[in-house]
């Protein structure tokens, strides 16, 4: 099954517990991105990967990092996580960066940063 | 500033009945306009994706209608069911060469038995 997943999907640390949320992709697409999702709030960008070895910032990096080593992997990583990066965050893949192409979703993680 | 609004922000309707959802946009340049669907606790999946010359499209009881001149799109949908309730997110694609969205903040949308 074409599918993004995350994982965790749930997870609740500490300030300053350094972090890794995971995601992949089965479908070979070359684009791929993270958002996170407040209350009250549309979706926002914080990294999105054109290709392996492609990164750049998005609407809202400050406090993130990711790599793609591979073309099915984005991991985000928080070096230092504060209660502020409290919420809830989606993968998303596509199979190209042009503006047409259909972005896919992972299910979300639910990180709480205590 | 690039802005996506939706309303109504909720809405109540009983099993069986339409509505219809609302999206406004500042988005500039554009590219294409979608709809999605986010169950709670869910990803969002998409429903339509609308380009410039394109005024109405289709989704099983899913209809999108997008009036570039105005900016505006609707959501319509058509004999509403339990499985509908969810949140519908308006997003517009800016044509930047690459893919830049910019979402609404959604309407959340509960059919009642």
């Amino acid at each position: 099954e074409a599918q993004v997943t995350q994982n965790p999907r749930y997870l609740i640390t500490v300030t300053g517990k350094k972090l890794t949320v995971t995601c992949s992709q089965n479908m070979n697409h070359e684009y791929m991105s993270w958002y996170r999702q407040d209350p009250g709030l549309g979706l926002r960008q914080i990294y999105y990967s054109m290709n392996v070895e492609v990164t750049d910032k998005g609407d809202v990096p400050e406090g993130y990092k990711v790599s793609r080593k591979e073309k099915r992997n984005f991991p985000l990583i928080l070096e230092s996580p504060s209660p502020n990066q409290t919420s809830l965050y989606f993968c998303a893949s596509s199979l190209s960066a042009g503006t047409s192409y259909e972005q896919y979703f992972g299910p979300g993680t639910r990180l709480t940063v205590t | 500033k690039n802005q996506v609004e939706q309303s109504p922000q909720s809405l109540i309707i009983l099993e069986g009945k339409n509505c219809t959802l609302q999206c406004n946009y500042t988005v500039s340049p554009f590219s294409n306009l979608r709809w999605y669907k986010q169950d709670t606790g869910r990803g969002p999946v998409s429903l339509t994706i609308m380009t410039f010359s394109e005024n109405t499209k289709s989704n099983g009881r899913y209809t999108a209608t997008l009036d570039a001149d105005t900016k505006q799109s609707s959501l319509h949908i058509t004999a509403s069911q339990l499985s509908d309730s969810a949140s519908y997110i308006c997003v517009v694609s800016m044509n930047t060469g690459f893919q830049k969205l910019v979402f609404g903040t959604g309407t959340r949308l509960l059919v009642s038995p």
